[in-house]
């Protein structure tokens, strides 16, 4: 198993540009989730999804968007990228019959000038 | 809404000696579970150790032990024979019986001395 993949690893975006950041779970994980890690600090919920077709708000969801059309796939978009958001994003999942750890994915570190 | 606090922004410690970081929680939820991070200079994000509400002993996970004391609604981790490998970032975090979402507290810096 490839585990939570993300891609990309590095990007950086223009303000007012827009991207989608990649996120693929092979464990057939029902649960997902999106945090963001700004400099010196824990993590932040953005969104979660419970199931295909069933997402939520989390803490800090302005200027985010999700969908989640498959089990494996949770993108989340940035519209109009603006330099909050300069961050680093993790993607997570867990089997919610199952343990409790989430499994994280690498991370994406994303620069807004 | 359910709180994190990590106090010690960073912590020394000498190889082979044992180390505690501070973590106090705060939530209204009577079932809910504790969590332990590690998050090396690398940036990804390692599962150490859990703890329930309802467990009634301490978890445990090799050199990892949480010491749960629920009356003071802290959940402190304990490494045990630091290794200088252990040095990284630590996060306490805490989820609820929903749909097991994470609330992280800031972290602590941990550095191990030879």
């Amino acid at each position: 198993n490839a585990g939570v993949t993300q891609t990309p690893k590095f990007r950086i975006l223009k303000i007012g540009q827009s991207m989608t950041l990649q996120c693929t779970q092979d464990m057939n994980h029902n649960y997902m989730y999106w945090y963001r890690q700004d400099p010196g600090m824990g993590l932040k919920l953005i969104y979660y999804s419970v199931g295909a077709g069933i997402t939520d708000k989390g803490e800090v969801p302005n200027g985010y968007n999700v969908s989640r059309s498959t089990t494996e796939d949770f993108p989340l978009r940035l519209e109009l990228a603006a330099p909050s958001q300069t961050s680093v994003y993790f993607c997570a999942s867990i089997f919610s019959g199952g343990d409790n750890e989430q499994f994280f994915g690498p991370g994406t570190r994303l620069t807004v000038l | 809404a359910q709180k994190i606090t990590q106090t010690q922004p960073g912590m020394f410690v000498q190889e082979k000696e044992a180390v505690t970081l501070d973590c106090t929680y705060d939530t209204s939820d009577q079932s809910y579970g504790l969590f332990w991070y590690k998050q090396p200079s690398s940036g990804e994000m390692i599962f150490l150790i859990y703890q329930g509400s309802y467990d009634e002993q301490n978890a445990t996970e090799g050199r990892y032990s949480l010491n749960f004391q629920k009356a003071r609604k802290s959940a402190n981790l304990v490494i045990s024979a630091s290794q200088l490998g252990d040095s990284a970032m630590y996060f306490c975090a805490m989820t609820n019986s929903g749909y097991s979402t994470l609330t992280f507290g800031k972290g602590t810096m941990l550095l191990v001395s030879p």
